[in-house]
């Protein structure tokens, strides 16, 4: 079945440390997002991609970084400059032409 | 910028009766795309129903449609037949057409739904 994949499901991060999230999807979209979703507040988008090694940054981008080498791709670094980390995060995915996007099951990061 | 204001952070409904989401949003575009997303204690996003602005027939999908107002900029959602699995939060959601930030989602704070038996 076609889908979005994020690993790991939780995830700890020590102080001063970078932790990388992956996303992957199988659903031949060409465009890829990320989201923090925090308690009481909606999704935030960090960063987007619409093609293969180009992304841009979004509402929350700093202390984030992403790349996109491949198109079923898009990672997700939390750098030790991120100085609360600690929320639940959505990848999500969609063809570019106006259609909604897709979601992945989400990664709650922690602080040790 | 877009703005998603939902006003009501939590509601509840008897089992087989109707509910009403409210969401607001505040946009200077013309050509838009509104959505409502459902997310369950299992933390996965489901879209429920999708509403194009330039179509001023509401949508509607089985239990499920909404109410939009273009010129209130309005765009709720409506639950007929509450049942248990709709116990979740809901999301409503803006996206512009077109241009640099295309296919970007601007989402509101959320309501969490409950479902009484």
């Amino acid at each position: 079945d076609g889908g979005i994949t994020q690993s790991p499901k939780y995830l700890f991060r020590k102080e001063g440390q970078n932790v990388t999230l992956s996303c992957e999807q199988n659903l031949n979209h060409d465009a890829m997002y990320w989201y923090r979703q925090d308690p009481g507040q909606g999704l935030r988008l960090i960063y987007y991609s619409q093609i293969v090694n180009d992304f841009q940054k979004g509402d929350i981008a700093e202390g984030y970084s992403v790349s996109r080498e491949k198109k079923e791709s898009f990672p997700l670094t939390v750098t030790s400059a991120q100085k609360n980390p600690t929320a639940f995060y959505l990848c999500a995915s969609s063809t570019v032409k106006n259609q909604p996007q897709h979601f992945g099951d989400g990664t709650r990061l922690s602080i040790l | 910028a877009q703005t998603v204001t939902q006003s009501q952070p939590e509601m509840s409904v008897q089992e087989a009766e109707t509910v009403t989401l409210s969401c607001t949003y505040d946009t200077s575009e013309n050509n838009y795309y509104l959505f409502w997303y459902k997310q369950p204690p299992s933390r996965q996003m489901i879209l429920v129903i999708r509403q194009e602005a330039y179509k001023q027939q509401n949508a509607t999908e089985n239990r499920f449609s909404v109410n939009f107002q273009k010129a209130a900029k309005s765009f709720s959602l409506k639950i007929s037949d509450s049942q248990l699995g709709d116990t979740a939060m809901y999301f409503c959601a803006f996206m512009k057409h077109g241009g640099t930030s295309y296919g970007k989602l601007t989402f509101g704070q959320g309501t969490i739904l409950t479902v009484h038996p």
